[in-house]
């Protein structure tokens, strides 16, 4: 089946620098993307998501940047801090289909104070 | 408000034996979804149950299975366990908001196969 995967595993970054994380996407239906943030021994949690209408969504501190003809899609932090460090999922869900979402492998972001 | 909740946070099986993971979705939410994680791997999806009903299966062997009772919490049961069935099993329960469907997810329970 067609699945979601992340460009980089591992992001390492200073305590107050921007960090972008990367993903991409090979199903051209999907039209509903997800971020989740999981940390150590937690379950995974929602941060921000955008519809396929859309090319960009801000929320606190957070955007998120979908191109869709690249099939790609991003996540950028700003300022980030020391307890933004996490395993960053991103999942794609298409409309009219299971509605099961398809998630990626994860990129570690590590944050340095 | 209450989050997605499981039991129990952690479990020690034996191979052969059984497990049951119990999960309670947020108020209001009728979906209920489980997947499995396994060490350093992303999220497999397990299970899909609405309104009381199976509406959709992962790729997983007949020995996990579940169910969702009349208030919408769920149980999911892995028989004759073995040792690749060690994981962090997740459950998330979702609301259905403007033709989009979040989902939210419990803590998880790790479970350990010896």
């Amino acid at each position: 089946g067609e699945s979601v995967g992340l460009h980089l595993p591992t992001l390492s970054v200073q305590e107050g620098d921007n960090s972008i994380i990367n993903c991409a996407y090979s199903n051209s239906a999907s039209d509903y993307f997800i971020w989740y943030k999981q940390e150590s021994g937690k379950g995974p949690q929602f941060i921000i998501d955008i519809r396929s209408n859309m090319d960009k969504r801000q929320g606190q501190r957070v955007t998120v940047l979908l191109n869709k003809t690249v099939k790609h899609l991003s996540l950028q932090i700003a300022a980030t801090q020391p307890g933004d460090s996490a395993v960053y999922f991103c999942a794609e869900m298409a409309r009219g289909g299971s509605y099961i979402p398809t998630f990626g492998r994860g990129t570690s972001l590590i944050v340095h104070p | 408000e209450a989050g997605v909740t499981q039991s129990p946070t952690h479990l020690i099986k034996t191979r052969g034996q059984q497990a049951t993971l119990r999960c309670s979705p947020i108020s209001g939410h009728t979906s209920v979804y489980w997947y499995q994680q396994a060490l350093g791997l992303g999220l497999q999806f397990l299970l899909w149950y609405d309104e009381g009903e199976e509406r959709n299966r992962g790729n997983f062997p007949p020995r996990f299975s579940g169910r969702q009772f009349p208030n919408y919490s769920s149980e999911l049961n892995v028989n004759a366990l073995e040792l690749e069935d060690s994981a962090l099993y997740l459950c998330a329960s979702s609301l259905w908001d403007r033709g989009k469907e979040t989902q939210y997810f419990g803590p998880g329970t790790r479970l350990l196969v010896l």
